[in-house]
């Protein structure tokens, strides 16, 4: 099956930028989407489509995707971005919907 | 907009049956999309656990297919999941989403709070 890998934590000063990495085999030639998890909450979508925002995302969230790698940029980090970052694409070879590990981003 | 509910029992016996519910309000369940459940054990990650369309079509993960059901009830604009012989293992939070596909992608929005439920004696 297909499996995605992200680093267990990413942490980063306010203001900064953090930088979020998501490993598949060949993950470029697939659709690579983004949620957002805050402690207690429900995931919320950040990114879709690689790098399109849903309404009401702020512009500070970004993403990219090319060969065995997918990226999820935040700039100018707030406190309010600590949270569980978590990517998700759709392995149409085996129509199985697959979930990121999970990274968590501590604003420091 | 679209919200989702989640409902059913918080405390399920090991080897019983997990039945949950999910509500939509704000659209119909019979629109063109296909509606999800995914859980998440305390402290890990995001396991998709199957799907299904107003028509009945369902789909399942594979490592969860023989022991899970996942129905539509158009009438209450809500669909179901039930899991079968269940462990501690399956103690998680319960969430229902909503797919959205094209024909190369899929992703879930929105999604509902979550339920969480605890297999114990």
């Amino acid at each position: 099956s297909y499996v995605l890998t992200q680093p267990p934590s990413v942490s980063v000063a306010p203001g900064k930028t953090a930088r979020i990495t998501c490993g598949g085999n060949n993950i470029g030639s697939k659709s690579v989407h983004w949620y957002q998890q805050k402690p207690g909450q429900a995931p919320v979508l950040v990114i879709y489509y690689d790098s399109d925002r849903p309404s009401g995302i702020p512009e500070r969230f970004s993403g990219s995707n090319s060969g065995n790698t997918a990226t999820l940029t935040i700039s100018r980090v707030e406190a309010g971005d600590e949270a569980d970052y978590y990517c998700q694409v759709w392995d149409s070879s085996s129509d199985h919907k697959v979930f990121g590990t999970g990274t968590k981003v501590t604003v420091l | 907009q679209v919200q989702l509910q989640e409902s059913g029992p918080g405390l399920v016996k090991p080897s019983g049956t997990l039945s949950l519910t999910c509500a939509v309000s704000g659209g119909s369940i019979s629109s063109s999309n296909w509606w999800s459940w995914v859980r998440q054990p305390p402290g890990k990650g995001l396991e998709w656990i199957g799907e299904i369309y107003h028509s009945g079509s369902t789909n399942y993960n594979p490592s969860l297919k023989s022991r899970v059901t996942i129905s539509v009830d158009k009438s209450k604009n809500q669909f179901s999941l039930k899991l079968s012989s269940v462990t501690a293992a399956d103690t998680a939070v319960y969430y229902c989403a909503r797919e959205r596909t094209t024909v190369t992608t899929l992703w879930f929005d929105p999604w509902g709070q979550g339920t969480l439920v605890t297999v114990s004696s």
